[in-house]
Parts: structure tokens; sequence; C-alpha cells
């Protein structure tokens, strides 16, 4: 399977925990984004990535949020001191920087924080 | 900033019937790119067709094509002979453009509209 992976696919977690998550994007793509969805809602842009360089973070991301990128291949999503609003599902999405940035997505991560 | 609306919350089309689903969007950008996902119940997101907006003639692909008008920054989708499998959520999504904007890569998703094919 050569398609955008997210692991893990669930997450059930108490408020106050610390969660992370992780994205290995399609092999030849330079860029990485996250995402939040809600129920209902369509995904909301947290933060993306060109190679290893974190380019854009949206205000969304407070700072009990982190991504990394450390090699330029996988990326991983940290939480800390989970909130009940946390509760989501994350999504990623891979591209090839060009003309047209087309990216492709993971199957997500539903966090549920209880 | 970008803005992406989806009017129509949910809709219902009988199997092998035509459903246009609408999208309209609001930005200052002068090159971007429209996209169509669909998502499945329960399964990820996948691509249905996109638009150069710098490009006059509509995108298809064989049975989804779009009706793209760049002055009343409308950009519907149209399903050709609705199948059961196309039930899913459908998002409208705006990209600014990669050359000379430091707003590259931005997505930005409309509420998305749940289709319903119904036998």
């Amino acid at each position: 399977d050569t398609g955008v992976s997210q692991d893990p696919r669930h997450k059930i977690t108490k408020r106050g925990q610390n969660v992370t998550f992780r994205c290995d994007p399609i092999s030849e793509h330079n860029r990485l984004y996250w995402y939040r969805q809600t129920l209902g809602q369509g995904p909301e842009f947290l933060t993306y990535f060109q190679n290893e360089a974190q380019l854009e973070k949206s205000r969304l991301l407070s700072d009990r949020f982190s991504a990394e990128r450390p090699k330029g291949s996988f990326s991983t999503l940290e939480i800390q001191r989970t909130e009940q609003g946390d509760s989501a599902m994350y999504l990623c999405a891979s591209s090839f920087s060009g003309p047209v940035d087309t990216q492709y997505f993971g199957p997500g991560t539903r966090l549920t924080v209880l | 900033a970008q803005t992406v609306t989806q009017s129509q919350p949910e809709m219902s089309v009988q199997e092998a019937e035509t459903v246009t689903l609408s999208c309209t969007y609001d930005t200052s950008e002068s090159n971007y790119y429209l996209f169509w996902y669909k998502q499945p119940p329960s399964r990820q997101m996948i691509l249905v067709i996109r638009q150069e907006a710098y490009k006059q003639q509509n995108a298809t692909e064989n049975r989804f094509s779009v009706n793209f008008q760049k002055a009343a920054k409308s950009f519907s989708l149209k399903i050709s002979d609705s199948q059961l499998g196309d039930t899913a959520m459908y998002f409208c999504a705006f990209v600014p453009s990669e050359w000379y904007n430091t707003n590259a890569g931005k997505s930005t998703f409309g509420d998305g509209t749940t289709l319903t094919v119904k036998p």
C-alpha cells in the first residue's frame, strides 16, 4: 500500500493526558499537512511541512499542540494536556509541491478525550 | 482569508439520476485551484476532481464534471448516472496557487454536503 497511513486509527484518553499521532506520507511527497475535522464539519488546516521545515501554523494550533517532521519523512502530532474540546478526527495529507498541490489524505486518527 | 460555502447540507438522488452539488468561495487571490473530495462513511477522503482557476475549460473525470464560473466564484460538481457507491460526504476545497504565494498550501474546506443515493 503506497497511500498515506496514520497510526493509531483510534485513541481514547483521559483529560490532561498527552497523546501523539503518527503520519507516514506517500514516499515521494515532500509536503505533509495536518488537519482537524469535527463531526459535520470540513477539515480545518492546522499546519504543514515542506521536507522537514514547518512552513505554516494555524492559529488553531495552540501551544499545547506540536508537530514535527524530523527527517522530512514521517510526521508526529503531539497534544499535551488534552481537553475534551480536542476530541476530533485528525487527518494527515501529503503532496508533491508543484504547480498543482494535490493533497492525498490518510484515514485519520479519531481522538476521544474523556 | 478564503471562505468556502456549501449551501446544501444534505441531498439525495435516485440511482442513475444526475445531481449537482454547489460550492461558492470568496478570495482575493488571483491564482488558485479548486477541488472536490469525497468522504464515504467512516472511510478516508478521496480526491474526486480538480480545477485550475486559470483554465476556462471545465474539468471532467468520468461521471464527474464541474461547472466553474470564476467571475461568480462558483464551483459546482455534477454527478451523472449516480451509483450507490457515490453515497458520501462531499467537500469543496480551495488551495492558493503555488507560485509567489506565501499562503500556498493553506487549504480551506467547506462544511460538506451529505449525498445519499437511493436505490
